[in-house]
């Protein structure tokens, strides 16, 4: 199936401060989302991004499809933005398992005051 | 309001001992999946449903099995947990497009369930 690898494993950023998260995948993206997690555990779709960039508030991402990567951007980071960043790809869609969604490791996030 | 429900939210249990996490959604989604949260792993899925009566294995199925035979309802069951499965466990829905596949929606999450087995 495919692979996903997300970077950087971990963030520190300052309340303020932009960063940029990336997911690079080992087959073609079609179906990738983008997630967070809060630091209580509750998991939140923040993109569906298969292709081109979405904004939403201080967030948005890029989808490269060609290049096999996306990109997530926090700029202004607020202490609401900590916890973890997941990508995730429905691998399988040329095949019969086509339900089958494949997480990165993820990108711990937190925003100090 | 819709969502997911999982249950129980937090389980300890002993080795063995068969439990069941159940899972409802309230939007008429025909996709339905399992998945476990470890340190380090992210999330894995362990089953995934296209619609009822059609359920089929993720990435890590052993020691699990699941049903559905209700649109709402995908229970997912360890018949004897192990030490191994001790895990945060996310039930998640969503629609499926018409191409024919769920990448394209939305998926909505439950809370999670945070299992112990002893």
């Amino acid at each position: 199936g495919i692979q996903v690898e997300q970077s950087p494993p971990d963030l520190i950023l300052q309340e303020g401060a932009n960063s940029t998260l990336r997911c690079n995948f080992s087959d073609s993206v079609n179906n990738l989302q983008w997630f967070h997690q809060n630091p209580w555990g509750q998991l939140i779709n923040l993109f569906y991004i298969p292709s081109g960039t979405k904004q939403n508030g201080r967030l948005s991402a890029t989808t490269v499809a060609t290049e096999r990567y996306s990109l997530l951007y926090i700029s202004s980071s607020q202490t609401t933005d900590s916890g973890v960043y997941f990508c995730a790809e429905f691998s399988g869609v040329t095949t019969d398992s086509w339900g089958k969604l494949q997480f990165g490791a993820g990108t711990q996030v937190v925003v100090t005051p | 309001e819709a969502q997911v429900t999982q249950n129980p939210r937090y389980l300890i249990t002993v080795t063995g001992k068969k439990l069941t996490v159940t899972c409802s959604q309230n939007m008429n989604h025909e996709y339905m999946s399992w998945y476990r949260q470890d340190p380090g792993l992210g999330l894995r899925q362990i089953y995934y449903s296209m619609n009822v009566e059609v359920t089929d294995k993720g990435d890590v199925p052993e020691g699990y099995k699941v049903s559905r035979k209700e649109k709402r309802n995908f229970p997912l069951i360890l018949e004897s947990p192990s030490p191994n499965q001790t895990s945060l466990y996310f039930c998640a829905s969503s629609l499926i497009q018409g191409q024919g596949f769920p990448g394209a929606n939305v998926l909505t999450f439950g809370a999670g369930s945070r299992l112990t087995v002893l």
